[in-house]
């Protein structure tokens, strides 16, 4: 089982609609997740970070965490056509034996918005 | 504000040559890591130093060595590219090794080999 799991793209969404993108994780210790979104060429960029179960909103986006189900999510509201990019799920994991954490992260799910 | 700053930006290498990719933030972070991207592969962990000081492997350190030169800096040496080694190349930092911190990005830079 790998790690840190996205929902295979590609997204295409019409601009307005909301996105939505799911991502699951495999260590039930981790405690902490961000969303990077990723444009053609560029670097990853951070724009999430969730620690606690719930919601937490942030302009257009929302992310979602429920550590029971090991499962975290983002949707993005009101999309745009700037909003098309590659959206990479990261989970802090904590290395065995170690005081190291490293953060795993999902393949990205690259969405598409359709002016 | 420069952040994560990578050099070279691009690179074509010949098999067997030699290269070191270099890596330096301003932030005051203790930990820094070097990635590999590959297409449908995402983010892969080649190496990293939790601490100046300290280096330690990722789960593809195979054909790459390291340097924490100082806190601020923080290099990837390919001692004999091989094709395979092709690949976009991110260093990214972060505070400190502890697990609720985020890391952040530099440019990356794209090597081929050929």
């Amino acid at each position: 089982q790998k790690e840190v799991e996205q929902n295979s793209g590609p997204l295409s969404v019409p601009e307005g609609a909301i996105a939505s993108l799911n991502c699951t994780y495999s260590d039930r210790g981790s405690q902490s997740f961000f969303w990077y979104r990723q444009y053609s060429g560029k670097s990853p960029e951070l724009i999430m970070s969730i620690y606690s179960n719930g919601d937490k909103e942030d302009g257009r986006f929302t992310a979602q965490l429920n550590k029971a189900s090991q499962y975290v999510s983002l949707l993005i509201r009101d999309s745009q056509p700037s909003d098309s990019a590659t959206y990479l799920c990261a989970v802090n994991l904590r290395k065995r034996g170690s005081n190291d954490y490293k953060l795993s992260f999902g393949a990205g799910t690259t969405v598409t918005v359709r002016a | 504000n420069a952040g994560v700053t990578q050099t070279p930006k691009f690179q074509v290498l010949k098999t067997g040559q030699s290269m070191t990719l270099q890596c330096a933030q301003d932030m005051n972070h203790n930990s820094m890591y070097w990635y590999r991207q590959d297409p449908g592969m995402g983010l892969r962990l080649i190496y990293y130093s939790a601490s100046e000081g300290t280096t330690d492997k990722g789960e593809v350190p195979n054909g790459y060595n390291v340097s924490r030169l100082n806190k601020r800096e923080f290099s990837l040496r390919l001692e004999s590219a091989a094709p395979s080694q092709t690949s976009v190349y991110f260093c990214a930092s972060r505070l400190d090794r502890g697990g609720n911190q985020p890391q952040h990005f530099g440019d990356g830079t794209r090597l081929s080999i050929l």
